[in-house]
């Protein structure tokens, strides 16, 4: 079956560090670009970041600096590294696949609070 | 930055025409895209390239796009159909997403 997985939300306090992972399965996950894309409970769609298929890589000027996307192909996996978190972080995160957003993950919840 | 207008809400009657628009400067000259999301759900795509429809996506989506403005068409409009839209496209190596619209079917 053709899917996105992520994994990886959770707590943490303004500040911290976490990592989301994304697993892929079902497609050849190095032939894709992929992005990651973040929604606040409420509100719309923003996008955190993209990575090619060269491992060349994009943000969005809210995140820059801060977070870190990247992908293992090995492992059909895409990462974000995400350091000083603030609360505005808050959101669900997903994972898509290539530049049209054809495929979507269900999503992982980030909750930045103390 | 680049930024996408969408209208906040859009109402229409089962089986009538939705049109929600999306307005950027010369839109026309890049490629739009539009995902509809249910409540609870992730967003799906629903228009490519302008006005293309993936596979498995009813033919009474279509999308276009001329000048500063996007439309996203939904024909013979159905309660399925009642979800948030939004609009995307490249700018400058960057995504930009639209505000979203609601869809009310009623």
């Amino acid at each position: 079956e053709v899917q996105l997985v992520e994994s990886g939300g959770g707590l943490v306090q303004p500040g911290g560090s976490l990592r989301l992972s994304c697993a892929a399965s079902g497609f050849t996950f190095s032939s894709y670009d992929m992005h990651w894309v973040r929604q606040a409970t409420g509100k719309g769609l923003e996008w955190v970041s993209a990575i090619g298929t060269a491992g060349d890589t994009y943000y969005p000027g809210s995140v820059k600096g801060r977070f870190t996307i990247s992908r293992e192909n090995a492992k059909n996996s895409l990462y974000l590294q995400m350091n000083s978190l603030r609360a505005e972080d808050t959101a669900m995160y997903y994972c898509a696949r290539d530049w049209s957003m054809g495929l979507w993950g269900q999503g992982t919840l980030v909750t930045v609070s103390s | 930055s680049y930024e996408l207008t969408q209208p906040p809400s859009v109402s229409v009657s089962p089986g009538q025409t939705a049109s929600i628009t999306c307005s950027g400067d010369k839109l026309g000259d890049k490629y739009a895209c539009w995902y509809q999301q249910k409540p609870g759900q992730s967003p799906v795509l629903v228009i490519y390239l302008d006005s293309k429809r993936p596979s498995g996506i009813p033919e009474r989506f279509s999308g276009s796009n001329s000048g500063n403005t996007a439309t996203l068409t939904i024909s013979g409009t159905q309660g399925m159909d009642e979800a948030d839209y939004y609009c995307q496209a490249w700018d400058s190596s960057t995504v930009v997403f639209g505000g979203g619209t609601k869809l009310t079917v009623l």
